[in-house]
């Protein structure tokens, strides 16, 4: 049972735009920043968002993040078929003083 | 290029002990928190441990309180996991991250398999 709730799986054709949620707490999200990452299978996760909606750089303008109050989301556009991996969310849990994560979304280009 | 190897995983038995470690290099390791994050088979990612810079700040995530240990050695620019009283449910990749704010490189892991 993560601390962060994610949908296990999300999907979208080509060219589509799909949004995953991660849902916190007062604790986590509702009082500290929100990254993403993408992991695919095999390999190390990668960072993809950080500070709610900040892309590092090489990231491209198709993910964008965003945070209100105890929520965040990313959103990716213009899917393309490597966009296919695993994203978790993460935060600073005040309470638990360690870093949270959601349990993960397997997004599916169909 | 910033790189992060991590080394010691293997397989150990049930109450057996492992020490992993991480060995950083092209960036001023001394500056920054560093973390250890595991991925059990099949499983999302978990955090494990962070230490600060100068070791003052040691976290730890209940799951392995008072049997895991978090360390570092800034002059050989690097991390360790000393790991005890190893369970089953320990058996994971083990991830080194480098993080202040938030995990921006991860070394490529270390399998761990706790298993008689």
């Amino acid at each position: 049972q993560s601390v962060l709730t994610q949908p296990p799986s999300a999907s979208g054709t080509p060219g589509q735009r799909v949004t995953i949620s991660c849902s916190g707490s007062s604790s986590n999200i509702g009082g500290n920043t929100v990254n993403w990452y993408h992991q695919l299978p095999g390999t190390a996760p990668k960072l993809l968002i950080y500070s709610n909606n900040q892309r590092p750089s090489g990231v491209p303008d198709r993910f964008s993040g965003s945070k209100s109050g105890t929520s965040a989301s990313l959103a990716i556009s213009g899917l393309q078929s490597e966009d296919e991996a695993d994203y978790y969310c993460a935060a600073w849990d005040d309470s638990l003083n360690g870093w949270v994560f959601g349990g993960g979304t397997k997004l599916t280009v169909l | 290029e910033v790189q992060l190897v991590e080394s010691g995983g293997g397989l150990v038995k049930p109450g057996g002990s492992l020490r992993l470690s991480c060995a950083a290099s092209g960036f001023t390791f001394s500056s920054y928190t560093m973390n250890w994050v595991r991925q059990a088979p099949g499983k999302g990612l978990e955090w494990v441990s962070s230490i600060s810079i100068g070791s003052s700040d040691i976290y730890y995530a209940d799951s392995v309180k008072g049997r895991f240990t978090i360390s570092r050695d800034n002059a050989k620019n690097s991390l360790y996991l000393q790991m005890n009283s190893l369970r089953a449910e320990d058996t994971a990749v083990y991830y080194c991250a480098r993080a202040d704010h938030y995990f921006d490189f991860w070394g490529q892991g270390s399998l761990v398999t706790v298993s008689s």
